[in-house]
């Protein structure tokens, strides 16, 4: 079955940077866009970033745009979320999220999660 | 940015009741909608796409509807397990991709 499993969490100081990781399995990772997803401490969710199937184009939500990059290696079945100038707002749990159709990207949503790994911003 | 509001924040039920979630976009998002189930410490799951079409595995006493910008889910005869928060999603109008503020059903 897919297994989604995300790394890289941890503390870290405001203005410093992080790179999270989801590798990916039971599937044929490079036929499928791939999302990142955030849930801060106790509210909803927050859509992050998106890469199509091959990394032709990303998008970004505006709050991380500047600052994170969104990547993938399909040769190591592996997502990516580079973080860089972390601030205290960042606080959240990562997911990453597979999206539901293959190949082309027109109406993206999720159909299968990692669990996720917590990001704490903090001095 | 389409901006999406559940309501009520929270709701009380007792199992074998039904449970209606709403869920309004600011804008048309036509059926491109998704509504996911989400337990302490879980990762979200998806229960519903297109506005009423249930994913693989759900079962049936879950179902939504709706389409452009009033939506609801109906959880029928609700189980021990269904009590959760829920969480819509549209992806009519993207990016960005945005969810609900979702909706505590508990016991």
């Amino acid at each position: 079955q897919v297994q989604l499993v995300e790394s890289g969490g941890g503390v870290v100081q405001p203005g410093r940077s992080l790179r999270l990781s989801c590798a990916a399995s039971g599937l044929t990772f490079s036929t499928y866009a791939m999302h990142w997803v955030r849930q801060t401490p106790g509210k909803g969710l927050e859509w992050v970033a998106l890469i199509p199937y091959d990394g032709s184009s990303k998008f970004y939500a505006d709050s991380v745009r500047g600052r994170f990059t969104i990547s993938r290696d399909n040769s190591k079945n592996t997502l990516y979320l580079q973080m860089n100038s972390l601030r205290a707002e960042d606080t959240a749990v990562y997911y990453c999220a597979r999206d539901a159709e293959q190949w082309m990207v027109v109406a993206p949503y999720f159909d299968h999660w990692g669990q996720g790994t917590l990001v704490t911003v903090s001095s | 940015e389409t901006v999406m509001t559940q309501s009520p924040d929270t709701l009380s039920v007792s199992p074998g009741e039904r449970a209606t979630l709403s869920c309004r976009a600011s804008q048309s998002v036509s059926s491109n909608l998704a509504w996911y189930q989400q337990k302490p410490g879980q990762a979200p799951r998806l229960l519903i796409y297109g506005a009423s079409t249930r994913a693989t595995g759900i079962p049936a006493r879950f179902s939504g509807s709706g389409s452009g910008t009033e939506f609801t889910l109906t959880i029928n005869s609700l189980q021990s397990e269904d009590f959760a928060v829920y969480y819509c999603q549209q992806y009519s109008n993207w990016p960005p991709l945005t969810f609900g503020g979702g909706t505590k059903v508990e016991i």
